[in-house]
């Protein structure tokens, strides 16, 4: 079982609609990415934190994603209005160090139709 | 930025036989090399890394190689077993920051 929780397991959304998903993180871990992974399995980076503060995101993540990580909170992802091609497993993952010893949870998937 | 390439897309051996899965990496400043596991459907689990101040490390089963100059390294797993199989990525990273993945191999262990 993966110390990092993310719900819900699946999400159905309709094109336009919000998506949100949440993340909480291995206790003591200060550092948060998520990814997106399609259906070809390639992987995307979206966006970090470190404690509440956003480290690295891409532009995507910046015009169409609303994410953050509160504190005493879990951590949340929310695609503010869904397209197809948003259909895939979005992974969260924590670090300690932020340099090593990810903990990926068991992954968000989403279905856009 | 990095590009972490994973040469074999699919790979089959027999049970008992090695596999071993070779990727490369661009960016002379990543300094972290983990491997992960997926099954279908499900997420990623660790199965070994390496740091760039070693060029071998070992875990029971599985070797990982790393060749700094060639910006190359390998996974070995010996004496393998219908369990193995799985989706394996490569990736690379930088101190403190995201983790750059290969696009996955494939690896089938036929009893």
């Amino acid at each position: 079982n993966s110390k990092v929780i993310q719900t819900p397991r699946y999400l159905v959304k309709g094109q336009g609609q919000k998506a949100k998903m949440r993340c909480i993180p291995e206790k003591g871990h200060p550092v948060v990415f998520w990814y997106q992974q399609n259906k070809n399995n390639e992987f995307k980076f979206l966006i970090n934190f470190q404690n509440q503060e956003v480290l690295q995101q891409i532009d995507m993540t910046e015009k169409r994603f609303s994410a953050e990580c509160p504190s005493n909170s879990p951590c949340s992802l929310e695609i503010q209005s869904s397209e197809a091609g948003d259909s895939a497993l979005y992974l969260c993952a924590s670090s300690l160090t932020g340099v090593s010893d990810y903990t990926f949870g068991s992954g968000t998937r989403l279905l856009v139709i | 930025g990095e590009k972490v390439e994973q040469h074999e897309s699919t790979l089959s051996v027999r049970e008992g036989d090695s596999a071993v899965i070779n990727c490369t990496y661009t960016d002379t400043a990543s300094s972290y090399f983990p491997w992960y596991k997926q099954e279908a459907g499900k997420s990623l689990h660790f199965v070994i890394d390496i740091r760039s101040n070693v060029d071998r490390k070992q875990s029971q089963r599985l070797i990982v190689l790393l060749d700094k100059k060639a910006k190359r390294f390998s996974l070995h797993i010996t004496a393998t077993q219908p369990e193995d199989s799985a989706i394996y990525f490569c990736a690379a990273s930088r101190s403190n920051n995201r983790i750059f993945f290969g696009d996955g191999t494939q690896l089938v262990v036929k009893p």
